[in-house]
């Protein structure tokens, strides 16, 4: 296992259109996160699976953004009429549930960088 | 969530110890103090978690003060791969915690 993959690492795209991120998480974690990150500034976070289910998201992601983990596996994440504040890296993150205990590392993928023109 | 405070930026010469520090006090007492770094152009990466007492893993080592308030990141010896943003984050023991929050950490810079 390689770790979290991401496609694509770059997106140029011009305002107004639609863009969809794919993440791969390490086989068998069972949590898969969203976040973002702009210049200068920590990670965002921005939504969170449990298996399938879509346990929590944040207030940032308004109703043009939209996420789905359909499988339990890999997530994807969409962008609707981009806008240039959504120019970010996005980053997807995995990590397992441990039964009994809190300890839940996340690994972090490479993310994508998304430009909006 | 409880948040973090940690200074923008800090410089170290490469082979001595580096020792980042982090405010947290409004921690609470289920929460675990986790650190991440991010190297340039890429996602953050773990480094090493505690709720009490001092850890030590082969990256780092990280000293808790006893009333949890603050804690400190400790690098035994820079080397210019450590140059790299460091991220102080609090997660609670529940286990159905999901986000981190991350503030905007320390850039670490080493000079040779």
């Amino acid at each position: 296992d390689t770790g979290v993959s991401q496609d694509p690492r770059h997106k140029i795209t011009k305002r107004g259109q639609n863009v969809t991120f794919r993440c791969d998480p390490i086989s068998e974690h069972n949590r898969l996160y969203w976040y973002r990150q702009t210049l200068g500034q920590g990670p965002e976070f921005l939504t969170y699976f449990q298996n399938e289910a879509q346990l929590e998201k944040s207030r940032l992601l308004s109703d043009r953004f939209s996420a789905e983990r359909p499988k339990g596996s890999f997530s994807t994440l969409e962008i609707q009429r981009t806008e240039q504040g959504d120019s970010a890296m996005y980053l997807c993150a995995s990590s397992r549930r441990l039964a009994g205990g809190p300890f839940n590392e996340q690994f972090f993928g490479p993310g994508t960088r998304l430009t909006v023109l | 969530d409880a948040k973090t405070t940690q200074p923008n930026s800090m410089e170290s010469n490469e082979e001595e110890p580096v020792h980042l520090p982090c405010n947290h006090s409004t921690i609470s007492g289920t929460d675990y103090i986790h650190w991440y770094r991010q190297l340039p152009s890429q996602g953050p990466e773990y480094v090493i978690h505690g709720l009490t007492s001092n850890v030590n893993n082969r990256m780092a080592s990280l000293a808790i003060a006893e009333d949890r308030k603050s804690s400190t990141l400790i690098l035994h010896r820079a080397t210019l791969r450590d140059a790299a943003v460091y991220y102080c984050i609090l997660r609670p023991m529940n286990t159905n915690a999901g986000k981190s929050t991350f503030g905007d950490g320390t850039t670490l810079t080493v000079k040779p």
